[in-house]
């Protein structure tokens, strides 16, 4: 059963500063991996998605870097801003033999950025 | 519409009292998928459709709960004699194409308080 663990729970820094998010999954078979932010009372809104034959992605000041054969994505961002805040999920989609492909996520990196 | 849209945003229901969430994806979108986010956790996958068909139901809790999609676009999560436990987030995601690619997008979830 594929787990996804995501490293650090909480994290709180002050503005301006980079910094890294952590993901790692059990189970390479994957077909691409997804990170999402979630506000507060809110759905999830996609930020990356890197296909399995990837290696990273980027948008604006996000980047995330994906190493299949070792289980493990991270999330950079760079210039970090308080609207930044919000708790980041990592999810991976499985590959099947059939039937339907869900997302697997980790529990999520609480983010704060501190003004 | 634009986005996925889910109702009702909230509800409140007595132990044992049956509930209906429905989701209206985004027009066109072949994939929907259903999931539970319970507080301070990541979503866990419920049951995936592609059009009209439900292609995997393996994340149901139990029988008590039942997802249709009857004419492959609008779908509705039913929850019958609920329990406390089935309080949380129920998430409806939806995607262009069936698996792999395609970016997933979520609505702003059915927030569920079983009283």
């Amino acid at each position: 059963k594929q787990e996804v663990t995501q490293i650090p729970a909480a994290l709180s820094v002050p503005e301006g500063e980079n910094l890294v998010l952590n993901c790692s999954f059990t189970d390479s078979a994957i077909y691409n991996l997804q990170w999402f932010r979630q506000d507060p009372g809110k759905g999830l809104t996609s930020l990356l998605l890197i296909q399995s034959s990837q290696r990273e992605q980027t948008s604006g000041r996000l980047n995330a870097s994906l190493d299949k054969s070792s289980g493990r994505s991270t999330l950079y961002i760079a210039a970090s801003q308080p609207g930044d805040s919000a708790t980041y999920l990592c999810a991976v989609r499985r590959r099947s033999g059939g039937g339907a492909d869900g997302l697997t996520f980790g529990k999520g990196t609480h983010l704060i950025i501190q003004p | 519409g634009a986005g996925v849209s889910q109702s009702p945003r909230y509800k409140v229901a007595k132990r044992g009292q049956d509930v209906a969430l429905r989701c209206d994806p985004i027009s066109g979108h072949v994939s929907l998928f259903w999931y539970q986010q319970a507080l301070g956790q990541g979503p866990e996958f419920l049951t995936y459709f592609q059009n009209e068909a439900q292609l995997d139901k393996s994340g149901l809790p139990s029988d008590r709960f039942f997802a249709e999609r009857p004419e492959g676009s609008v779908s509705t999560l039913k929850i019958q004699r609920t329990q406390q436990e089935d309080s949380a987030v129920y998430l409806c995601a939806s995607s262009l194409e069936g698996p792999p690619g395609n970016t997933i997008y979520f609505g702003e979830g059915s927030w569920l308080t079983v009283v």
